[in-house]
């Protein structure tokens, strides 16, 4: 079983459709972010959250919203998706204890919005 | 100016070649730096991190980096089919302490 699991790993929807893309994680991490991944843009941070209590914008949260439900789960919302919203969604993990730099990636959530 | 920038490519070799992928970084305090590979369809993953000027090298892989230039380079050795990916090159923001990634490079071996 992979350490970082999001559901859905597909979902095709329609714009104005509230949509939640789920993360969770068996790696002990505390550190979980949001990613977005467009086709030359490369990764974008939506939200990241360092602790249960700690939720942090990133760079391109406008239009999202996150829930840190418990330390191994992390969720993204859309309230109203729109088609600009079509992406790759990618949840991502790592320790803070001698952070190397490396993060842990989920498999991905393709999202499309029609 | 982008963060972190890249060519897109492709960038196309031959089978045993040297594949050479290059990176630039606006932030002048950005100390650590991340190479991610990225397989078509899957997750990135870590291959290589640099935090001191010069080389650094892991088998057929060696980080690059010039402080004074802003610069980070991937060199892939004998290069394989199995290296055709899009490789990630990533900043640790000095102001935020996130990763910042450029928009990555799409390598093709041609065997």
């Amino acid at each position: 079983d992979a350490d970082v699991t999001q559901t859905p790993r597909n979902r095709i929807t329609k714009t104005g459709k509230r949509i939640m893309l789920e993360c969770s994680q068996t790696k002990g991490h505390d550190r979980m972010y949001w990613y977005r991944q467009d086709p030359g843009l490369g990764l974008r941070l939506i939200y990241y959250s360092f602790d249960v209590k700690d939720i942090n914008k990133g760079e391109i949260s406008d239009g999202y919203s996150v829930s840190r439900q418990a330390q191994a789960k992390f969720s993204l919302s859309l309230e109203s998706a729109i088609p600009n919203q079509t992406a790759l969604y990618f949840c991502a993990t790592t320790g803070s204890a001698g952070w190397t730099g490396e993060l842990f990636f989920g498999e991905g959530s393709r999202l499309t919005v029609l | 100016q982008k963060e972190v920038e890249q060519n897109s490519g492709p960038l196309s070799v031959p089978e045993g070649a040297i594949a050479s992928l290059n990176c630039t970084y606006s932030d002048r305090g950005s100390q650590s730096f991340f190479w991610y590979r990225q397989y078509s369809g899957k997750s990135p993953e870590l291959i290589m991190f640099i935090y001191s000027n010069g080389d650094k090298e892991d088998g057929r892989f060696t980080a690059q980096l010039n402080k004074a230039s802003q610069y980070v380079s991937l060199l892939i050795r004998d290069s394989q089919p199995s290296d055709s990916a899009t490789y990630l090159c990533a900043a640790l923001s000095s102001n935020t302490g996130k990763l910042i990634f450029g928009q990555g490079t799409t390598l093709q071996v041609k065997p």
